[in-house]
């Protein structure tokens, strides 16, 4: 059974800080990978979508980066802003799992002034 | 080009009831799926509508029921709610799943 891991829990830093969250799958077999944003009591945005040949994504001040082999993924976001503060999920598609996300119990990120 | 819309955005049910959910996908896009979000349990597949038929399912009780109709519009229903039943409830829709998925504001159920 896929289990998908975010470390750490909750992060708090300073503006201007850069970042990187980190989501760890325990089958590698996967399709995808998806990370997400989620404002308190809202839905789920989504970031970046890795397929499982990519190496990595970019989209603006956040990159996603993915080693398959050994079930590892990381978000890295440069030059954080409070409006930042959000908490990250990342979700594994895997190959045989159809349409069946797993996700991640995400990261809490507080961006300070 | 419309996102992924849920309603209604809140509900308050008393415990024995049945309530309905309602997803409408972007424009184009054939897959919705359901998730439970609680703080304990974190995020849970339930089921995924595809062409009108259910084509994936989670671990969820006999309870948690839905459809897809022509045009992708889906809908959740729970019957008999439970305390337990309390969660913020999001669709996601797809094009296929190479392209990932766009969720939706959710629903808020309160069961009292």
């Amino acid at each position: 059974k896929q289990e998908v891991t975010q470390i750490p829990a909750a992060l708090s830093v300073p503006e201007g800080e850069n970042l990187v969250l980190n989501c760890s799958f325990t089958d590698s077999a996967i399709y995808n990978l998806q990370w997400f944003r989620q404002d308190p009591g809202k839905g789920l945005t989504s970031l970046l979508l890795i397929q499982s040949s990519q190496r990595e994504q970019t989209s603006g001040r956040l990159n996603a980066s993915l080693d398959k082999s050994s079930g590892r993924s990381t978000l890295y976001i440069a030059a954080s802003q409070p409006g930042d503060s959000a908490t990250y999920l990342c979700a594994v598609l895997e190959e045989t799992s159809g349409s069946r996300l797993t996700f991640g119990e995400g990261t809490q990120l507080t961006v300070n002034p | 080009k419309a996102g992924v819309t849920q309603t209604p955005r809140y509900l308050i049910k008393t415990r024995g009831q049945q309530v309905t959910l309602s997803c409408s996908p972007i424009s184009g896009h054939r897959s919705v799926s359901w998730y439970q979000q609680t703080p304990g349990q974190g995020l849970q597949f339930l089921f995924e509508y595809f062409s009108e038929t259910q084509r994936n399912k989670g671990n969820f009780p006999g309870r948690f029921s839905g459809r897809q109709f022509s045009n992708s519009r889906s809908e959740m229903n729970v019957s008999t709610l439970e305390l337990g039943d309390s969660a913020l409830y999001l669709c996601a829709s797809s094009q296929d799943r190479h392209y990932g998925y766009t969720f939706g504001s959710g629903t808020r159920l309160t069961v009292v």
